[in-house]
């Protein structure tokens, strides 16, 4: 079952950063979290994942907070093709074969 | 990077008729595979994970003789949904994991499934 709580949907103006936000209080201690989001009709496409400390690469930061009960996904400069659903998952990660749950995740709007 | 193919992207079948979509892994070998539905609006949902020459492990409320997996190579797992009902109609889509990768599963890009 999922483990991540997200708000349904959020705007975003172009050009301006998009902050998505995800609960997962009861992450373990050796669960990541990970980051994808999916435009309409395709399959996932990853974004990010951290363990504890933020992490940046071209597409987005994570910022995780210290006691990793929640995390914010950064889009620094958000553009019309960055609308989609964005799932936050918690997982032990791929070399233990885990599985990905799927919340219902954040449908992002970006506004020209 | 990583890159999982999913073939037929669309199909549309009968009802009663079985109908076979495949998952293969391009460039890297995937001991595990997972396959999802999504239904219109909704998140995806883990059907059964896949497991390169064993039998795969459903998910609860998935009905195992529904929906045949079979994962014989290293890089290709099928799914075949038998006797399809317009029920059947989804977006079916398969994740693979790299077994060196560090960046999380790879997913296909999803087949279309419409049963009339």
């Amino acid at each position: 079952d999922a483990k991540t709580t997200q708000p349904p949907s959020m705007d975003c103006a172009e050009g301006r950063a998009a902050n998505l936000p995800c609960n997962h209080s009861t992450i373990s201690g050796n669960e990541y979290v990970y980051w994808y989001r999916q435009i309409h009709s395709q399959g996932p496409q990853y974004i990010i994942h951290g363990l504890k400390n933020n992490e940046t690469n071209e597409m987005a930061s994570l910022i995780i907070t210290e006691d990793r009960k929640s995390s914010t996904l950064i889009l620094p400069h958000a553009t019309l093709r960055d609308t989609a659903v964005y799932y936050c998952i918690v997982s032990r990660g791929p070399n233990t074969g885990n599985q990905f749950y799927f919340g219902t995740g954040t449908s992002l709007t970006v506004i020209p | 990077g990583a890159v999982v193919s999913q073939h037929p992207s669309r199909v549309i079948c009968k009802s009663g008729t079985s109908v076979k979509i495949e998952c293969r892994s391009l460039d890297f070998q995937a001991t595990t595979m997972f396959w999802y539905r999504q239904f219109p609006k909704k998140s995806l949902m883990l059907m059964a994970t896949s497991n390169e020459g064993s039998k795969a492990t459903y998910e609860q409320g998935v009905e195992k003789d529904k929906f045949l997996i079979n994962h014989a190579s290293l890089t290709l797992s099928t799914l075949t949904v038998t006797s399809a009902h317009p029920e059947d109609s989804s977006f079916y889509i398969c994740s693979a994991r790299e077994l060196q990768g560090l960046r999380g599963y790879t997913f296909g890009s999803g087949t279309r499934l419409t049963v009339v």
